[in-house]
């Protein structure tokens, strides 16, 4: 089945660690993105990519690193320096020279520090 | 100003009910509008796509943009309780494929 598969589903995180999330996509997508989703905030842009070895900040890119050595993979590493880093994590993928017209998103990783 | 408000909601509605939601913005270039429904603990799926002002229509649902007023709606008739998610308005300057901005979203609760 084509998609995006994120994981792990849930991740706990103690302080001071960096932890690192995986999405991968086989759908061919050449741009790929990370979402944070805060209850009652609906979802903001931490990073995103549109082609392999470049990406861009997002609005909120402060305690996040990624990277994209392949195009079906941008992992995201929350780092120490994110302070408040418990939230539910979503990764999307798009076709981005416009075959399609959908932004495709995985099941999300809850996160939550302990 | 956010650059996108939602009505925060929750909402609960009867079975049956028609159910108006709906999104302001502040940036006028913005050129596409959607709207995601996310079931709990899910990742968003893409409901509505609409490209600058007018109405579209699919099925029970109906997303209607008003450019002139910044002012976006998603109607659903003969609500079911399978409706029952978050709804969330999303918008962008370049297409649903590109970097999106997204309002908080409303829960929505159908009632049997």
């Amino acid at each position: 089945d084509g998609g995006i598969t994120q994981s792990p589903k849930y991740l706990f995180r103690k302080e001071g660690q960096n932890v690192t999330l995986s999405c991968e996509q086989n759908l061919n997508h050449d741009a790929m993105y990370w979402y944070r989703q805060d209850p009652g905030q609906g979802l903001r842009l931490i990073y995103y990519s549109q082609i392999v070895n470049d990406f861009q900040k997002g609005d909120i890119a402060e305690g996040y690193s990624v990277s994209r050595e392949k195009k079906e993979s941008f992992p995201l590493t929350v780092t120490s320096a994110q302070k408040n880093p418990t939230a539910f994590y979503l990764c999307a993928s798009s076709d981005y020279r416009g075959r399609s017209t959908e932004a495709f998103f995985g099941q999300g990783t809850r996160l939550t520090v302990v | 100003q956010k650059e996108v408000e939602q009505d925060p909601g929750p909402l609960s509605v009867p079975e049956g009910a028609i159910v108006s939601l709906n999104c302001t913005y502040s940036n006028s270039a913005f050129q596409y509008f959607m709207w995601y429904r996310q079931y709990s603990r899910k990742g968003p799926e893409l409901l509505m796509y609409t490209y600058s002002s007018g109405n579209k229509e699919d099925g029970r649902f109906t997303a209607q943009v008003d450019k002139s007023s910044k002012y976006i709606s998603l109607f659903i008739r003969d609500s079911q309780p399978s409706d029952s998610a978050t709804y969330l308005c999303a918008m962008s300057f370049t297409g649903a494929n590109s970097k999106l901005t997204f309002g908080k979203g409303i829960t929505l609760s159908v009632r049997p």
